[in-house]
């Protein structure tokens, strides 16, 4: 069966510090894969999906960037963090045949 | 307007209610999801229909394409339903989706 992982779960980070998320789909092979985020109170916004290996697309300009150096691996990072970076990410993925969406468990980041 | 809206924002119920959460669309789709997430963020996939209605134990789904209309309906409900569901569409653009602004319910014992 299909799982996917995304870690670390929680992350407190000071502004100016940088980001690495990770996200790993277990059981599949080149799914689609999405980093979205959640501001508090907010709506699931899109930043990062990616089709295949090395093939990044961006829907949303930050300092936020995205890389797939595996098939079923796919990361979030930043540089230097803002507090507007704070959030829930989601790291999901998605089947080309069923177009089914399975979730990660999330990652909280709170940027001091 | 969003492209996709839902309603109510905020619903409370009493447990065993009847329960119906809309979600209205303006833009053509592939597919429509309806999704649920849980206080402690986590999402999980309720349902990813293209036409007519679906069935999960107490959880029913149903679109109308000429209408641009879902409906998730939740029969017996009860408090561990409680959770911000949430409808997303597939507007045919490469898998990504629009999502609603979600309903948060909450069903009281």
């Amino acid at each position: 069966s299909q799982t996917i992982h995304q870690w670390p779960a929680t992350l407190v980070q000071p502004v100016g510090s940088p980001l690495s998320l990770e996200c790993t789909v277990e059981g599949t092979s080149n799914p689609n894969l999405y980093w979205y985020r959640q501001a508090a109170g907010r709506g699931l916004q899109l930043l990062f999906y990616s089709v295949g290996i090395g093939q990044i697309s961006s829907e949303v300009p930050q300092n936020l960037s995205a890389s797939r150096p595996q098939d079923r691996q796919f990361i979030l990072s930043s540089k230097k963090l803002l507090l507007s970076d704070s959030g829930f990410y989601l790291c999901a993925w998605s089947s080309d045949f069923t177009g089914e969406l399975f979730f990660g468990e999330g990652s909280r980041l709170t940027v001091l | 307007k969003n492209e996709v809206e839902q309603s109510p924002q905020n619903l409370t119920a009493q447990e065993g209610e009847f329960i119906t959460i809309n979600c209205s669309y303006s833009v053509g789709i592939s597919a429509l999801h309806w999704l649920q997430q849980h206080p402690g963020g986590g999402i999980v996939s309720l349902f990813m229909l293209s036409s007519g209605k679906k069935k999960h134990g107490r959880l029913i789904a149903t679109i109308n394409i000429q209408e641009k209309h879902s409906s998730l309906h939740i029969t017996a409900s009860h408090p561990r339903d409680s959770a911000v569901y949430i409808c997303a569409v597939d507007n045919n653009a490469g898998n990504m989706l629009t999502f609603g602004g979600g309903t948060r319910l909450m069903v009281k014992p």
